[in-house]
């Protein structure tokens, strides 16, 4: 298994273009979530989804939309751009496994907008 | 979900115990302690979770008070690869792992 893969690794962007960051997962996992990291803080949830066709917003979904067409993907865009989201973006999948979740991180995808 | 408290960071000896509080005074019946790990620029990982008994596995034990107000994580022979920001997290058994909410954790330091 790969498990939750993330492109791309790095990303530029000039400030109001827009950009999909790609998230896909091989465990058939139900769950799958998007998060961002800004410098020093802890991650904040983005938007989250728990099943293909059913999405909802998490704690910062302001400028960002997802779909989730399939179980396996999850893909996050930035409609326009602005220096405020540069960040590292997580992708996270999880299942539940008798009373607790196992959930599972990307690698990240570090976007600079300038 | 309930909200943690944890110092900001801490320091540990490289071989000694590191033992990591968290306070979450308002949990409720329904939700599990976990702790996650991120060493820097990776993507935070699982290391173990409990409701209200205490738990061991390989990488850390978890010892969660009768009250189930506080817990603490403890590494018991920490190494250098054990520098990272650690997180304790609240979550309810029914909204689960998709919406963790992380606070800004316990930063680690290991030193030799």
């Amino acid at each position: 298994n790969a498990g939750v893969t993330q492109t791309p690794k790095f990303q530029v962007l000039k400030t109001g273009q827009s950009m999909t960051l790609q998230c896909a997962q091989d465990m058939n996992h139900e769950y799958m979530s998007w998060y961002r990291q800004d410098p020093g803080m802890g991650l904040r949830l983005i938007h989250y989804s728990v099943g293909a066709g059913i999405t909802d917003q998490g704690e910062v979904p302001n400028g960002y939309n997802v779909s989730r067409s399939t179980t396996e993907d999850f893909p996050l865009r930035l409609l326009s751009a602005a220096p405020s989201q540069t960040s590292v973006y997580f992708c996270a999948s999880s299942t539940r496994t008798g009373y607790y979740y196992e959930q599972y991180f990307g690698p990240g995808t570090r976007l600079t907008v300038t | 979900d309930a909200k943690t408290t944890q110092p900001p960071s801490m320091d540990c000896a490289e071989g000694r115990a590191a033992n990591l509080p968290c306070n979450h005074s308002t949990i409720s019946g329904n939700e599990y302690v976990y702790w996650y790990r991120q060493i820097h620029s990776q993507g935070p990982q699982y290391i173990i979770h409990g409701l209200k008994n205490n738990e061991t596995n390989e990488m850390a034990s978890l010892i969660i008070t009768e009250d189930r107000k506080s817990s603490t994580l403890i590494l018991p022979h920490a190494t250098l690869r054990d520098t990272a920001v650690y997180y304790c997290i609240v979550r309810d058994l029914y909204t689960g792992g998709f919406k963790t909410i992380f606070g800004a954790g316990t930063r680690l330091f290991v030193k030799a």
